[in-house]
């Protein structure tokens, strides 16, 4: 049973727009929460990580929230670039140490458009 | 310049073929991971392995063995492969603590 589901599937935008990504999960113990950037054939990129209920982190354009009492995350892109074209995983570790497991969300595909 | 280096990046292989990917990280990490990636579905762990010859099974391991005889290096290795290993393998790395992963570009096999 996939225990990181994450909407939309896929998603288009038009540059300079913003948009919302969203991860729910299943995973106990969820000790952190990370989203990784993957571009077409590339490897994966993390973007931030959160790590305490409640926690919310900043980096540039990309900001996320995590509510682990709902087991929930999303990530907000702000003023969407062409670049930004992507597909966005999220991935919950239930340890904070690779004794544990990452549990990966299938991923959204994010499109931008001029 | 820390980096995880995946070669090939890309290769056909016949049904049967024995099949060598390898992977190499400068971080001196103790912790490397195979993963394979499929369309529609999140990353699954092959196998990973915590320091030189301590490798454990992941969560779909058949079909698959590894080697680690040297801290930077991790081989996935497919003796006789099938047309279901078709897929996307990505190599990874971390610290045994902290949360922090990082990932080669992968390599896509194709069996045909």
């Amino acid at each position: 049973k996939t225990q990181v589901e994450q909407s939309p599937q896929s998603l288009v935008v038009r540059q300079g727009e913003n948009c919302v990504l969203q991860c729910n999960y299943s995973v106990t113990p969820d000790n952190h929460l990370r989203w990784f950037k993957q571009d077409t054939g590339k490897g994966l990129v993390s973007l931030t990580v959160l790590v305490h209920e409640n926690d919310k982190t900043s980096n540039g354009r990309y900001s996320a929230t995590l509510d682990k009492d709902a087991k929930h995350s999303t990530l907000h892109i702000t003023a969407t670039l062409l670049d930004d074209t992507a597909t966005y995983i999220c991935v919950v570790g239930d340890r904070g140490s690779a004794l544990g497991r990452l549990h990966f969300g299938a991923g959204t595909q994010l499109i931008v458009i001029p | 310049d820390m980096k995880v280096t995946q070669m090939p990046r890309y290769l056909i292989k016949r049904m049967g073929e024995n099949v060598l990917l390898e992977c190499g990280q400068d971080m001196s990490h103790e912790t490397m991971y195979w993963y394979r990636q499929d369309p529609g579905l999140g990353l699954q762990l092959i196998y990973i392995s915590y320091d030189v010859d301590s490798n454990s099974e992941g969560d779909i391991p058949k079909g698959y063995r590894v080697s680690r005889k040297k801290r930077e290096h991790f081989s996935l290795i497919l003796d006789s492969a099938k047309t279901n290993q078709t897929s996307v393998y990505f190599c990874a790395s971390s610290f045994r603590e902290g949360t922090e992963v990082f990932f080669g570009k992968g390599t896509r096999l194709t069996v045909v």
